[in-house]
């Protein structure tokens, strides 16, 4: 079954605009990750962030974990039309990840 | 540096037929990951390998579906008696422990 559930499902926006998604996940976890794919094919690991962290950066994204309240967001920042994929959160609670079902975002020029 | 490679990249074949899909995951990886993921849905873990342990197979649906890694590089997932409903894309991913999960582009299967 999945863990992490995102939030919202779809998303679309203008180039230059922010994009922010949420994660949410059930129980305890050791780390939390995202990832994105890009046509249905393979994913892409983008950041982690450890259960003792909060936030987290990496370029342009901007992650954030509330282990009280079990979630998780990813800020994309001045979003470009290369951003237009699905994203994934996945935690890990074990020695496996588990994946929630995405979100897609659409970045229009 | 070689990434994760699967194949086929696509594979169209009957109902009832035997598939076997193959992944090369990235050299010194322990473990190594399959999922599938249906249109438009997230990943299902299906089996997990690491080291020289026993596999995790809780996530396979059936018992039609199986997975071997032999000399702890190379595995292969096969699927017999293919059915309509096993149409996906099946992703194998490898790491080193369990961080930072590699992908490979996936191998679509079509169940005609």
């Amino acid at each position: 079954s999945q863990q992490g559930e995102e939030d919202p499902q779809a998303l679309s926006i203008q180039e230059g605009e922010n994009a922010t998604m949420n994660c949410s996940y059930k129980t305890s976890i050791n780390n939390l990750q995202w990832y994105r794919q890009n046509s249905g094919r393979g994913l892409v690991h983008l950041i982690l962030i450890r259960s003792n962290e909060r936030e987290k950066h990496s370029g342009r994204l901007r992650v954030t974990l509330d282990t009280s309240k079990k979630s998780s967001s990813l800020l994309i920042t001045a979003s470009r039309a290369a951003d237009t994929a699905s994203y994934f959160c996945a935690t890990d609670s074990d020695y496996k990840l588990s994946f929630g079902a995405g979100t897609t975002v659409t970045v229009r020029a | 540096g070689a990434g994760v490679s699967q194949s086929p990249s696509n594979k169209v074949t009957e109902k009832g037929k035997d598939v076997e899909l193959r992944c090369d995951p990235i050299s010194g990886h322990t473990a190594l990951y399959w999922y599938r993921q249906s249109l438009g849905q997230g990943l299902e873990f299906l089996i997990y390998f690491q080291g020289n342990s026993a596999p995790d197979k809780s996530g396979l649906p059936s018992d039609r579906f199986s997975a071997e890694r032999t000399g702890g590089s190379v595995s292969t997932l096969t699927i017999q008696r293919t059915q309509q409903e096993d149409s996906a894309v099946y992703l194998c991913a490898s790491s080193l422990l369990t961080y930072e999960q590699y992908f490979g582009p996936g191998t679509r299967l079509t169940v005609t």
